[in-house]
């Protein structure tokens, strides 16, 4: 089974400043790596697919790369809306979500 | 408009049985692979069972398997899962969610599944 992680667990930002977040495999899985944003009460929203691809209607200021075991994903300008808990998953090997990383207001 | 409407979450007694259902619309449901994904409350998301269009290819999370079935009927536009032996550990708000090349696209809102005595 691969196991996703990610860090940091919680990542405090102002709005405007950038966002960087990081997705670890235990073992490869190409590209083919998803990232989620979700936000309380709501269901998950898909951002990144393919590991750079931005989903349809996400905004520029998404972007993210990364290939094997390694990923990023980065808000270039933090908004107000883009506070919530963002999640990796890898669909290379059945699927695997990681634990998440909460983004708040600092 | 794609729509994913989820029902059949309740209240179940451990070492029970439960069906949820998913119906879809909006797109060629026979022709897209589904995935249930599964969330504990105040806990991160995890997948738990997949299902391919024809239902030639069914995968299940180890935590799972043997104790849930998933399957669809392409006619109904609908997709199901069977949760038998149901544990505490299974509490959680289940999502059906289409599986686009591996990643979900679109997503229902959920129903939630209590297992409590």
């Amino acid at each position: 089974e691969i196991v996703m992680t990610q860090s940091p667990a919680t990542l405090s930002v102002s709005p405007g400043e950038r966002a960087t977040l990081s997705c670890r495999a235990s073992q490869s899985v190409s590209t083919n790596l998803a990232w989620y944003q979700q936000k309380p009460g709501q269901a998950p929203r898909l951002l990144i697919y393919g590991a750079s691809t931005r989903a349809t209607g996400i905004p520029a200021r998404f972007s993210a790369s990364g290939s094997g075991t390694e990923f990023t994903l980065t808000i270039s300008s933090l908004q107000s809306e883009d506070f919530g808990v963002y999640y990796c998953q890898q669909y290379n090997n059945r699927r695997n979500f990681g634990p998440g990383t909460k983004v708040d207001i600092k | 408009e794609v729509q994913l409407v989820e029902s059949g979450g309740a209240l179940v007694q451990p070492g029970g049985s439960l069906r949820l259902s998913c119906a879809a619309s909006g797109f060629t449901f026979s022709s897209n692979s589904m995935n249930w994904v599964r969330q504990a409350p105040g806990k991160g998301l995890e997948w738990v069972s997949y299902i391919t269009g024809s239902s030639s290819t069914i995968y299940y999370a180890d935590s799972v398997k043997g104790r849930f079935t998933i399957s669809r009927d392409n006619a109904k536009n609908s997709l199901y899962l069977q949760m038998n032996s149901l544990r505490a550990e299974d509490t959680a708000v289940y999502y059906c969610a289409t599986s686009d090349g591996g990643y979900s696209y679109n997503w229902g809102q959920g129903t939630l599944v209590t297992v409590s005595s």
